[in-house]
C-alpha cells in the first residue's frame, strides 16, 4: 500500500517559525508538492521538489531527502492568515498524485 | 483573467442516480485533474487528462469516468451514487503534461448523495 504521514494538527505563535514533516511510503516517486487550503477554499500550490535539498519561495521553504523518503515545509515569520490546512502530496508517477490527509495549522497570537 | 471554473457549485443526488460535473480550465492549460475530497483528508486522484487523453488514473471503481473536449474543458460523470460519493469535487487545470507543474485549483462541486 501506499502511505504519507504528517501530523494532524500543529499551533503556533504569531511571528514563530514552524515546520511541518512529511514521510512517505510509495510504489513510486518522482517528486513532492505541498499545498495550502482554507477552510472552505480550493488547495493552493506551494512547492515542488523533484530533487533533493531546499526550495525557497519567500517565507515558505520544502526540503526533500529521497534517501530517507522525507520532507518538510518550514514556514517563517508566521501570520495569522497562515492558519489553514498543509498537504504533503507525492507525485506517484507521471500521471499521478496522492495526498496526504493534512496538517491544520492554528497561529496563535 | 478567470481561474478554473466549476459547475455546479452544489448539487443533491439520489443513491442510484448519475451525475455530471463541469470544469473549465485556466486559459492556455492543457491538463485537466480530478480530485475527491472527503471533509478532514486529503483530496484523492481520480483522474489526469492532457490534450483530451487520460493519461493517469487513481483507485476508483469503474462508475468514475471523464473525457475533455476540444476547448480543454473536462466533465467528471459518476454513475449508480453511492451515499459514499458524497465529497467536495476538485478540478486542477495545468499546463504540463506531468504532474510535477503546478495544478490550479477550482471552488470545487460540493455533491450531496441522499
Amino acid at each position: 500500500g501506499q502511505s504519507l504521514e504528517q501530523p494532524s494538527e500543529v499551533t503556533a505563535v504569531e511571528g514563530a517559525i514552524v515546520q511541518i514533516n512529511c514521510t512517505y511510503q510509495t510504489s513510486g516517486f518522482y517528486g513532492l508538492s505541498w499545498y495550502q487550503q482554507h477552510d472552505g477554499g480550493a488547495p493552493t500550490f506551494l512547492s515542488y521538489n523533484g530533487l533533493d535539498g531546499l526550495e525557497e519561495t519567500g517565507r515558505f521553504s520544502s526540503f526533500l531527502s529521497r534517501s530517507d523518503s522525507y520532507g518538510y515545509l518550514l514556514l517563517q515569520e508566521l501570520q495569522m492568515k497562515d492558519s489553514a490546512s498543509y498537504f504533503c502530496a507525492v507525485q506517484t508517477g507521471a500521471n499521478n498524485l496522492f495526498f496526504g490527509t493534512g496538517t491544520r495549522l492554528t497561529v496563535i497570537p | 483573467d478567470a481561474g478554473v471554473t466549476q459547475s455546479p457549485t452544489h448539487l443533491i443526488k439520489t443513491r442510484g442516480q448519475h451525475v455530471t460535473l463541469r470544469c473549465s480550465p485556466i486559459s492556455g492549460h492543457k491538463s485537466v485533474s480530478w480530485y475527491q475530497q472527503v471533509l478532514g483528508q486529503g483530496p484523492q486522484f481520480i483522474f489526469q487528462y492532457y490534450e483530451k487523453e487520460e493519461r493517469g488514473r487513481g483507485n476508483f471503481p469503474d462508475r468514475f469516468s471523464a473525457r475533455q473536449f476540444p476547448n480543454y474543458s473536462s466533465e467528471l460523470n459518476v454513475n449508480a451514487l453511492l451515499l459514499g460519493d458524497s465529497a467536495l469535487y476538485l478540478c486542477a487545470s495545468s499546463t504540463g503534461r506531468t504532474m510535477n507543474t503546478e495544478a490550479f485549483f477550482g471552488q470545487g462541486t460540493r455533491l450531496t448523495v441522499v
